[in-house]
C-alpha cells in the first residue's frame, strides 16, 4: 500500500463547476498537507499549504484536512480553462525537512470552456 | 527575478552515455533536491543538500550522482548504471532544514535513444 494515494484521474469538469480534488494516507504522522499545481511540462508550483487540521481558503481553492480520516481534499470553486493542470498532494510529519515529503501521484484535471 | 533554472529543457542521450542536468538558484535557499518524475508515480528523491559541500542519497540514488560545490549549483549527472534513465527530472530548493515549504524548477525531460 502507498504511504500517499491520490486518484490520477483525468478528471474532465464544464467551466464554472466545483472540483474536488483528493487524497489519503496512511501515515498518522504526517501533520504538514500541500496542494501543488503542475501544467503540462513545467515544474510544480506549491498553492496551498496547511498545518495539521481544519479548512485554509485562498481565493478560489480551499484546502481541507480531516486528520481523524486521513484525508485531504482541495476544492476549486468557479473552475476555469486555466486551472487544467495536474494537482500533487505532498505531506510530511514535519521532523525530517523538505527531504522527508511524500508525494502523490497526481490527479489530471480538464476544464472544458 | 529570484527563481530555479534547470538546462536544458530536453536533453538525448545514446545509451552508456553520462549527461549532467544543469540546476541553478538564485534563492539564497541552502537545501537544494533532485526528484524523478515517472507517469504514474510520485515525485521520487534522487539526491539531497542541505549545505554546500554536503549532499544526501535520497530513495533513488543507484545511478546518479551529484556535487554542491556552490550554494547556488546543484548539478546531476545520470551516468551509464542507471538503468532506466528516460523521466522528468525536477529540481528544488527550500530555505532550509527544517522548511516544508519548496520551490521547483521548469524540469528536464531526458530521453534515451
Amino acid at each position: 500500500q502507498k504511504e500517499v494515494e491520490q486518484d490520477p484521474g483525468p478528471l474532465s469538469v464544464p467551466e464554472g463547476a466545483i472540483v474536488s480534488l483528493n487524497c489519503t494516507y496512511s501515515n498518522s504522522a504526517f501533520q504538514y498537507f500541500m496542494w501543488y499545481r503542475q501544467y503540462s511540462r513545467k515544474g510544480p508550483e506549491l498553492l496551498m499549504y496547511t498545518y495539521s487540521s481544519g479548512n485554509k481558503e485562498d481565493g478560489r481553492f480551499t484546502a481541507q484536512v480531516d486528520k481523524s480520516s486521513k484525508y485531504i481534499s482541495l476544492f476549486i470553486r468557479d473552475s476555469q480553462p486555466s486551472d487544467s493542470a495536474t494537482y500533487l498532494c505532498a505531506m510530511s510529519d514535519g521532523t525530517g525537512g523538505y527531504q522527508k515529503v511524500t508525494f502523490g501521484t497526481g490527479t489530471k484535471l480538464q476544464v472544458i470552456p | 527575478d529570484g527563481g530555479i533554472t534547470q538546462s536544458p529543457k530536453y536533453l538525448f542521450r545514446k545509451e552508456g552515455q553520462n549527461v549532467t542536468l544543469s540546476c541553478e538558484q538564485n534563492l539564497n535557499h541552502d537545501a537544494m533536491y533532485w526528484y524523478r518524475q515517472d507517469p504514474g508515480q510520485g515525485l521520487r528523491l534522487i539526491y539531497y543538500s542541505q549545505i554546500v559541500n554536503d549532499f544526501q542519497k535520497g530513495d533513488i540514488a543507484e545511478g546518479y550522482s551529484v556535487s554542491r560545490e556552490k550554494k547556488e549549483s546543484f548539478p546531476l549527472t545520470v551516468t551509464s548504471a542507471q538503468k532506466n534513465p528516460t523521466a522528468f527530472y525536477l529540481c528544488a530548493s527550500s530555505m532550509g532544514v527544517v522548511d516544508t515549504e519548496a520551490f521547483f524548477g521548469q524540469g528536464t525531460r531526458l530521453t534515451v535513444v
